[in-house]
């Protein structure tokens, strides 16, 4: 069981601006700034796409965007095109006894 | 630019110990970063495994405490991963990756992966 809760799938038209959350507790998604969110294509690596809950590492479109209200995280795209269908994970930092937690993940089909 | 390689073998039999080794190329594995591990079982999520300093210093998923060590060879620029008495639930693509924190050495993200590497767990 994951320890964020993600919806298991998205879809959209392209052109369209999709949003995914990610729901977690006071203890992680509420309490602190570092959540993170990452990109993964089938049989690919992981790519991170958004730190510290909005900020772009180079090379990432800013048609992706990052925010945070209370204990839900989101990831919208918009303008969205065909190369973004993809896995989406979210991930925290947890004052739990592990201290960094991944979503169950999402995945965005652009119809 | 940063590389990651993870090496290892990719079938192991259960009650073995799973061994796999990450090869850090692009740069020096003694810099301001934690190295380690995420798995991720065939069709399923991300699982974070744990991450260490140039120091020693580590972060362990509780889950998996029990089994786990990793280590760090910073003169070869290598980092491995350890997992004892391994069952079918341990398959899965086994991936070494950089993890970025913060001033107080709290996890942030992760922005290096390697390619990842499937490991079978079947006798």
């Amino acid at each position: 069981q994951p320890a964020l809760t993600q919806p298991a799938s998205v879809s959209g038209s392209p052109g369209q601006s999709i949003t995914i959350s990610c729901t977690g507790t006071s203890r992680d998604v509420g309490g602190y700034n570092y959540v993170s969110w990452y990109q993964q294509y089938p049989g690919k690596a992981p790519k991170l796409i958004i730190y510290e809950v909005t900020n772009r590492p180079s090379g990432v479109p800013d048609r992706f965007s990052g925010s945070k209200s209370d204990n839900t995280a989101s990831l919208t795209i918009s303008g969205l095109q065909a190369e973004d269908e993809a896995d989406y994970y979210c991930s925290s930092y947890t004052s739990s006894n592990t201290p960094l937690v991944f979503g169950g993940g999402t995945k965005l089909t652009v119809l | 630019q940063l590389q990651l390689q993870e090496t290892g073998p990719g079938l192991v039999k259960p009650s073995e110990t799973l061994s796999l080794t990450c090869t850090v190329s692009g740069g020096s594995i003694s810099s301001s970063y934690y190295w380690g591990w995420i798995r991720q079982p065939p069709g399923k999520g991300l699982e974070w495994i744990g991450s260490i300093y140039y120091s020693g210093s580590t972060y362990y998923n509780a889950s998996l405490k029990s089994r786990v060590s990793i280590s760090i060879d910073t003169s070869m620029n290598q980092f491995s991963l350890k997992l004892s008495s391994v069952t079918a639930a341990d398959t899965a693509v086994y991936y070494c990756t950089r993890l970025v924190t913060s001033g107080y050495y709290l996890p942030h993200y992760f922005d290096f992966w390697g390619q990842g590497t499937l490991v079978t767990v079947s006798s």
